[in-house]
């Protein structure tokens, strides 16, 4: 079945350790996105890439990092994990920058 | 104050209720409107995406834009159990529907 995949599930992890999660889509769309989702807060775009080679930062960037080598691969990294970045992350994808996106079922993250 | 507004809920409806769902958004530059239906535990799901103003039908769902009072809507005809979710709504200002804003969602429980 075509969609996003991503790992892990879920994941606890001591702060100050190094994370990533990954996201492949088999889709062939261009575009993909990582977003958190906190209570009561809703989504929050983190990072974005519009095609491969290219990324941009959305509107909760710090502390993360991501890089678009190919079409179906979108990894986000915590480089030094923190607390404040416990949440639920999700990777999404869309066919072109301009078209609706489409979610994976996302990474539960425990820092503790 | 957010950009957009969503009542949290939960909302809770018998079975074959129609049923209302609401945001309203501060930001008159959007123009992209979706909402999104998401289960316990996975990625948001697309329902329905509109362009500016006016109302698009599928199915049971219907959504609507109304621009001069910032407020959109969905509406769900004869409401069943599996209706049960959260239901978030995003838009975006320009180029199409990235950089979407979202809601906090609207927890929906209908009951048989």
């Amino acid at each position: 079945i075509a969609g996003i995949t991503q790992a892990p599930t879920s994941q606890i992890l001591a702060a100050g350790r190094r994370m990533t999660l990954r996201c492949t889509q088999d889709m062939r769309h261009n575009a993909m996105y990582w977003y958190r989702q906190d209570l009561g807060l809703g989504l929050r775009l983190i990072h974005y890439s519009n095609t491969a080679g290219t990324t941009g930062k959305g509107e909760v960037p710090d502390g993360y990092s991501v890089s678009r080598a190919n079409t179906d691969d979108f990894p986000l990294t915590l480089a030094s994990a923190v607390p404040s970045q416990t949440s639920v992350y999700f990777c999404a994808s869309s066919e072109e920058r301009d078209q609706p996106q489409h979610f994976g079922d996302g990474t539960r993250l425990s820092i503790l | 104050q957010k950009e957009v507004e969503q009542d949290p809920g939960p909302l809770s409806v018998p079975e074959g209720a129609i049923v209302s769902l609401n945001c309203t958004y501060s930001n008159s530059a959007f123009q992209y409107f979706m909402w999104y239906r998401q289960y316990s535990r996975k990625g948001p799901e697309l329902l329905m995406y509109t362009y500016s103003s006016g109302n698009k039908e599928d199915g049971r769902f219907t959504a609507q834009v109304d621009k001069s009072s910032k407020y959109i809507s969905l509406f769900i005809r004869d409401s069943q159990p599996s209706d049960s979710a959260t239901y978030l709504c995003a838009m975006s200002a320009s180029g199409g529907y990235n950089k979407l804003i979202f809601g906090a969602g609207t927890r929906l429980a209908v009951h048989p």
